[in-house]
């Protein structure tokens, strides 16, 4: 069965500093990957997804993903956050022909102090 | 574009009372709506998946007699939570996946508390 890791549940970080958010996943299939955020009493926005070809996806905000099959991760990078940036986030992944059924990861609470 | 809404944006009922959810796709169509329960400081948990048309496919260990799903039309499915207790109050999320793009677009959420 598929199931998605963030290794880390809270990240803060200092405003106009790098930051990456890891997300491992599992699963014996091929399958799609995404990052949503969620800000407060909030639904998600997609961040990005990767779905075929180049491994290095880009989002909106500035964020950016690799994904790595060898090591099963689709880490979130940031080089640059902004106080804004703060909230939660999420990997997610869908397995192929699955009618678009995600399993989230636990969440990272990203904190970015001035 | 690719606008989901959902109505209430929050709600309090009594312990026994019966609370429907609704969630539309506003400018596409959705073959696909999916219903998320969120608890505070937690990850989303699938609960359902509806197709226009069909009935709803549960995920394990939820409960299909308590929580009812419609997906009457390709823009509106609602979620109806029967008999609720304060353990059913926390934040439903639905998203809304259109026919080819592999994309849900998620709606608000709606904060359900039972007293």
């Amino acid at each position: 069965a598929q199931s998605v890791t963030q290794l880390d549940s809270q990240v803060p970080v200092f405003e106009e500093a790098p930051v990456e958010l890891r997300c491992n996943y599992s699963s014996s299939v091929s399958v799609y990957l995404f990052w949503y955020v969620q800000y407060p009493n909030q639904g998600l926005q997609l961040l990005l997804k990767y779905l075929s070809g180049s491994t290095l996806v880009k989002g909106i905000n500035g964020f950016e993903a690799e994904f790595n099959k060898s090591q099963t991760s689709f880490h979130l990078r940031k080089p640059s956050v902004h106080i804004s940036d703060t909230a939660e986030y999420f990997c997610a992944v869908s397995e192929k022909n699955q009618g678009g059924k995600l399993i989230f990861g636990q969440g990272t609470e990203l904190s970015v102090k001035p | 574009g690719a606008v989901v809404s959902q109505h209430p944006s929050w709600v309090i009922c009594k312990s026994g009372t019966s609370v429907k959810i609704e969630c539309r796709s506003l400018d596409f169509q959705a073959t696909t709506m999916f219903w998320y329960r969120q608890f505070p400081k937690q990850s989303l948990m699938l609960m359902a998946t509806s197709n226009e048309g069909s009935k709803a496919t549960y995920e394990q260990g939820v409960e299909k007699d308590k929580f009812l799903i419609n997906h009457a039309s390709l823009t509106l499915s609602t979620l109806t939570v029967t008999s609720a207790h304060p353990e059913d109050s926390s934040f439903y999320i639905c998203s809304a996946r259109a026919r080819g793009p592999y994309e849900q677009y998620f709606g608000p959420g709606t904060r359900l508390t039972v007293t």
